[in-house]
């Protein structure tokens, strides 16, 4: 069935270095690719997406990068700050009203 | 801004109960989900639904059932609550893009 991977499943970085998730999907029909970022105690939230007709998209801070052939993409985030602790969700779907699967999220640490 | 309301935050129930989890939305979206999250296992679709009095089951449906009478509202309903149904619950719903959840409900299952 359809699946989503996702690591690394804990990551830690020092405070303004860069953090990379990765994720492996299985349905190559899949054409939609949504990040969430869920802090402690609170609901996820879009971060940024990319649909399969764009190799990268980037805001700010963040960026994600798709490889349709390999099934892959990531999330990057450049100059870490504390705020950016918290778990980050990949998903993909095949349409943005069909249902998403997510893979089982990143808990990103931020070292002072 | 999509708004999507939950009815509890924390619930405690005892083992058998019927429970009915309830998530209302404002935003006129057709589709709307509901999800199971538990530690190490990300986000696991119980049920969604597409449409009023539509509904198709998700990757873990066993012990669960939807309702789904009106438009605005998705109900989750524990048939007979067991103790490996204490989790938190995320509703969510979807027009053209992304998922809005709503806050959660932390379910436990005494």
């Amino acid at each position: 069935g359809e699946n989503v991977e996702q690591h690394p499943s804990t990551l830690s970085v020092q405070e303004g270095d860069s953090a990379v998730i990765k994720c492996t999907y299985s349905d190559s029909a899949s054409n939609y690719f949504p990040w969430y970022k869920q802090e402690l105690g609170k609901r996820p939230q879009l971060i940024i997406d990319i649909r399969s007709n764009v190799g990268e998209k980037k805001d700010q801070r963040i960026a994600v990068t798709l490889n349709k052939t390999a099934k892959h993409f990531s999330l990057h985030i450049t100059e870490t700050q504390p705020e950016d602790s918290a778990v980050y969700f990949c998903a993909a779907s095949k349409g943005s009203a069909s249902k998403i699967i997510f893979g089982s999220g990143t808990r990103l640490s931020i070292r002072p | 801004d999509v708004k999507v309301t939950q009815s509890s935050r924390y619930l405690v129930k005892r083992t058998g109960e019927k429970v009915f989890l309830e998530c209302v939305q404002d935003m006129d979206h057709e589709n709307m989900f509901w999800y199971r999250q538990d530690p190490g296992l990300g986000l696991r679709l119980i049920y969604f639904s597409y449409d009023v009095k539509m509904k198709e089951k998700g990757d873990i449906p066993e012990g669960y059932s939807v309702s789904r009478e009106k438009k605005e509202r998705f109900s989750l309903i524990l048939e007979s609550a067991s103790t490996n149904q204490t989790s938190m619950y995320l509703c969510a719903t979807t027009g053209t893009g992304a998922q809005h959840f709503g806050d959660g409900t932390r379910l436990s299952i005494l």
